[in-house]
């Protein structure tokens, strides 16, 4: 079965840093891209960033390009999402999700499936 | 920037059809952007309903089902039921391994 298992949330002052972790487990991780997306209170889902399975090729959404870093360790089936110069506007549950590139064939979810989340709170 | 938009709501009848939207500020939609439909319920991880346009996922009853109309992605429910109240959303492939969400569409069965 696969399984995604957020960490790293908590509460932080803006301005600060926090790293969010996903555990993977349930399948050939190495081989699989990687995304984490964000749910803010009020707000809707964003798409934030993603991983290709070596860790070669990374993107970002625009909102938090040079302020938040993507990262991979094979080894240790796990994803990273350094977080930098956090705002209040980052305030949000962020969820990792494995994910598959849109010509895959056979086609497939882009996202899925999903983790539980980790709470991400900024303020002071 | 480009951005994708919903409905902010929608209300349905126990038993209605409903169509929700997903539309592009900078063109039309096509099958290009592979839109996929999420249903998000409140303190539970988003659940995968459609992908590639119009392919319903693992376990999804088949009175989900997503379309282009027009110059827009559609995601059609028939024969709503009180547990489909919940928030969908929408999210489209802009190329070079982005994606964006749409705001969301709050569905109230009523």
């Amino acid at each position: 079965e696969v399984q995604l298992l957020e960490s790293g949330g908590g509460l932080v002052q803006p301005g600060g840093s926090l790293r969010l972790s996903c555990a993977a487990s349930g399948f050939t991780f190495s081989s699989s891209a990687m995304t984490w997306v964000r749910l803010a209170p009020g707000k809707g889902l964003e798409w934030l960033s993603a991983i290709s399975g070596r860790g070669t090729d990374s993107h970002y959404a625009v909102s938090v390009r040079g302020r938040f870093t993507i990262s991979r360790d094979n080894a240790k089936n796990t994803v990273y999402l350094q977080m930098n110069s956090l705002r209040a506007e980052d305030t949000a549950v962020y969820y990792c999700a494995k994910s598959v590139p849109p010509s895959s064939f056979p086609p497939s979810p882009p996202f899925d499936p999903w983790g539980l989340g980790t709470l991400v709170t900024v303020s002071s | 920037q480009t951005v994708v938009t919903q409905e902010a709501s929608f209300s349905v009848s126990p038993g209605g059809t409903v169509k929700l939207t997903c539309a592009l500020s900078s063109g039309s939609v096509s099958s290009s952007q592979y839109p996929s439909w999420y249903q998000q319920t409140p303190g539970r991880a988003p659940r995968t309903l459609i992908y590639s346009t119009n392919i319903r996922s693992s376990g999804v009853p088949d009175r989900f089902s997503g379309s282009i109309l027009g110059n827009k992605a559609a995601l059609t429910i028939t024969g709503a039921q009180a547990d489909d109240e919940s928030d969908y959303y929408c999210v489209l492939y802009l190329g070079s391994g982005i994606w964006v969400f749409g705001g969301g569409t709050k569905l109230t069965v009523l």
